[in-house]
């Protein structure tokens, strides 16, 4: 299994431009989530999935979309990027609903908005 | 709602010293939490969790934690510390309905030869 994948790696946009942020697993996870890491602030959840066709928000989702056509890919979108999106950005995925169960991450994409 | 603190952004340790991460949860009701650790560019690898099946929890790498109601608290130790244990770790929560996890801001640990 590959697990959980991202891409691009590294992405540099201008102000104002769109782009897709790609996540996909191979684990059959129903719950998949992205969040968005900054210095000194953790991770903080942006969107999250818990199965084909629905999704909602987490903490921070302001300038971010995102849709879940399949169980495998959760792409998240950024409409009109910003300086503030400057960031890196983790998808992560879980087998179940349940709390207790360990969720895997990505590699992450490293993002800058100039 | 659930949250955690992580005492300490930065810990800086001498090889083969202990290795003690702190981390204080507030939960309203009995709570999932994790210890992540995170190697620089790399993403998220779990190093345990507690699901209140034992308070005492062994995770990967030498690390242990344990859970104590009375102190709402998770600390992560290892005996003796590695040079490759120098990473970011993150303690987590599980978050509302348990759907998501509700992250500290980590404490980043160094150690010197």
């Amino acid at each position: 299994n590959a697990g959980v994948t991202q891409t691009p790696k590294f992405q540099v946009l201008k102000t104002g431009q769109s782009m897709t942020l790609q996540c996909a697993q191979d684990m059959n996870h129903e719950y998949m989530s992205w969040y968005r890491q900054d210095p000194g602030m953790g991770l903080r959840l942006i969107h999250y999935s818990v199965g084909a066709g629905i999704t909602d928000q987490g903490e921070v989702p302001n300038g971010y979309n995102v849709s879940r056509s399949t169980t495998e890919d959760f792409p998240l979108r950024l409409l009109s990027a910003a300086p503030s999106q400057t960031s890196v950005y983790f998808c992560a995925s879980r087998i179940r609903l349940a709390g207790g169960n360990e969720q895997f991450f990505g590699p992450g994409t490293r993002l800058t908005v100039l | 709602a659930q949250s955690v603190t992580q005492l300490g952004s930065h810990v800086s340790v001498s090889e083969g010293a202990l290795v003690l991460l702190r981390c204080n949860y507030s939960s309203s009701v009995p709570p999932y939490l994790f210890w992540y650790v995170q190697y620089p560019n790399q993403g998220l690898q779990l190093l345990l969790k507690y699901t209140s099946a034992a308070t005492l929890v062994k995770g990967i790498n030498g690390f242990e934690a344990e859970f104590k109601k009375s102190e709402t608290s998770f600390h992560l130790t290892k005996p003796s510390a590695h040079m490759s244990d120098a990473a970011e770790y993150f303690c987590a929560v599980t978050k509302g309905s348990g759907y998501a996890l509700n992250f500290g801001k980590g404490t980043s640990l160094l150690v010197t030869p």
